[in-house]
């Protein structure tokens, strides 16, 4: 079955410091991999989503990610976090498996000390 | 550009009572819809989703139900809620592409006593 691990419940780095969240997932076939940014109280926003090619993905606010086939991760990266990217992160894989679904990690929340 | 709406934003329900939460996506036509609780310090866990009016895909057994009775509006009712069914409920949409990024709603915050 498909599942997503977020090893990581919460995390506090720095302001300035680099950031890596951790992202491992299970899936038959080739994945396709989102990480979405929810702040408090609020929906989710996609930061970056891998389909093909390229296996390091830019996406917004300066985050990247790495999809390592090998080690099934997907990892998001910066490398310098600022206060403003407090928030709780989640890690999504999708399935094709009776339609278009998407499932989620259960998230890493990020603090970040000044 | 497509929006997306929810209502009501904060919902304080006593056990046993109805439970009508709406959602309803703009600029758009035939969108996948999708209903996920996310309860306190918990991920995300699909509901429901929908494909087209009047098709409904359940994903865990509970006492809720989803309705979509027209294209771009997507309803989860409850006859009597739980104080289990408190959580922040939040309704999605994507194209009807495989694998299209989900777009969220903000949220509605059901607290059940």
């Amino acid at each position: 079955a498909q599942s997503v691990t977020q090893p990581d419940i919460h995390i506090t780095v720095s302001e300035g410091a680099s950031l890596e969240l951790r992202c491992n997932y299970s899936y038959g076939a080739t994945p396709y991999l989102f990480w979405y940014v929810q702040s408090p109280g609020q929906g989710l926003q996609l930061l970056l989503k891998y389909f093909s090619g390229d296996t390091l993905v830019q996406g917004i606010k300066g985050f990247e990610a790495e999809f390592k086939r090998s080690q099934s991760s997907f990892n998001l990266r910066k490398p310098s976090v600022h206060w403003s990217d407090a928030a709780e992160y989640f890690c999504a894989v999708g399935t094709i498996a009776g339609g278009f679904k998407t499932i989620f990690g259960a998230g890493t929340r990020l603090f970040v000390k000044a | 550009s497509q929006t997306i709406h929810q209502w009501p934003a904060t919902l304080v329900q006593p056990v046993g009572s109805p439970l009508s939460l709406e959602c309803t996506v703009e600029g758009t036509s035939n969108p996948n819809l999708y209903w996920y609780r996310q309860a306190a310090g918990r991920g995300l866990q699909l509901l429901f989703y929908s494909v087209g009016i009047g098709q409904i895909s359940s994903e865990v057994p509970q006492n809720l139900s989803a309705s979509r009775p027209q294209d771009r509006q997507f309803i989860l009712s409850s006859k009597k809620l739980l104080l289990s069914d408190s959580g922040f409920y939040l309704c999605a949409w994507s194209t009807n592409r495989m694998q299209e990024t989900q777009y969220f709603g903000p949220g509605t915050r059901l607290l059940v006593l």
